[in-house]
């Protein structure tokens, strides 16, 4: 099994330019999730998927778009980069239980993608 | 909305020596908490978590951590320190299936 894999490992943006984060999970995972790393502020939530067909907002969702593509992939968009978005990215995915997700589950974590834009 | 708080951003220990690693939460409900690891350029792999059956968890790696509800903590610890345990650590709380991080603490180990 792959786990969490997520492309491009680096990407380097302009500043006004779009891109789209990949994001795939093997563990018939129910749940997925987006996350940026930001030196000193931990992992902050952008956007989540409880199930295939749903998505919700995070702590920090402004400028940045998702779609759960089926049930393996999980995409994160930016329309119009901004320096600010500069940061490591993350996608995560956890629980593959029928009778839905619980907050003990485990989140498994992707090698993340660092994202610079200039 | 529940949260944590790590004390101390890096620790920096010798090698065979205790680590020991501050977690405090903010909760008004019996809390889910979880320690995770990164090393270098990787992505995050869970250590332990607590889910309320025993208040003292056992981890991966010879870790483990103690839920004291008095304390609003879940203090991570290992007895002895190795070269391979340099890397950082993040405590963080889940709420309707959604995880809260703490900042971080970067643990470096002297040989």
């Amino acid at each position: 099994n792959a786990g969490v894999t997520q492309t491009p490992k680096f990407q380097v943006l302009k500043t006004g330019q779009s891109m789209t984060l990949q994001c795939a999970q093997d563990m018939n995972h129910n749940s997925m999730y987006w996350y940026r790393q930001d030196p000193g502020m931990g992992l902050r939530l952008i956007y989540y998927s409880a199930s295939e067909g749903t998505t919700d907002k995070g702590e920090v969702p402004n400028g940045y778009n998702v779609s759960r593509l089926n049930k393996r992939e999980f995409s994160l968009r930016l329309e119009s980069a901004a320096p600010s978005q500069t940061s490591v990215y993350f996608c995560a995915s956890s629980g593959s239980r029928t009778s839905g997700a619980s907050s003990t589950d485990t989140q498994y974590f992707g090698p993340g993608t660092r994202l610079t834009v200039l | 909305a529940q949260s944590v708080t790590q004390l101390g951003s890096h620790v920096s220990v010798s090698e065979g020596a205790l680590v020991l690693l501050r977690c405090n939460y903010s909760s008004s409900v019996p809390p889910y908490l979880f320690w995770y690891v990164q090393y270098p350029n990787q992505g995050l792999q869970l250590l332990l978590k607590y889910t309320s059956a025993a208040t003292l968890v056992k981890g991966i790696n010879g870790f483990e951590a103690e839920f004291k509800k008095s304390e609003t903590s879940f203090h991570l610890t290992k007895p002895s320190a190795h070269m391979s345990d340099a890397a950082e650590y993040f405590c963080a709380v889940s709420e309707r299936n959604k995880l809260s991080f703490g900042a971080g603490t970067t643990v470096t180990v002297r040989a």
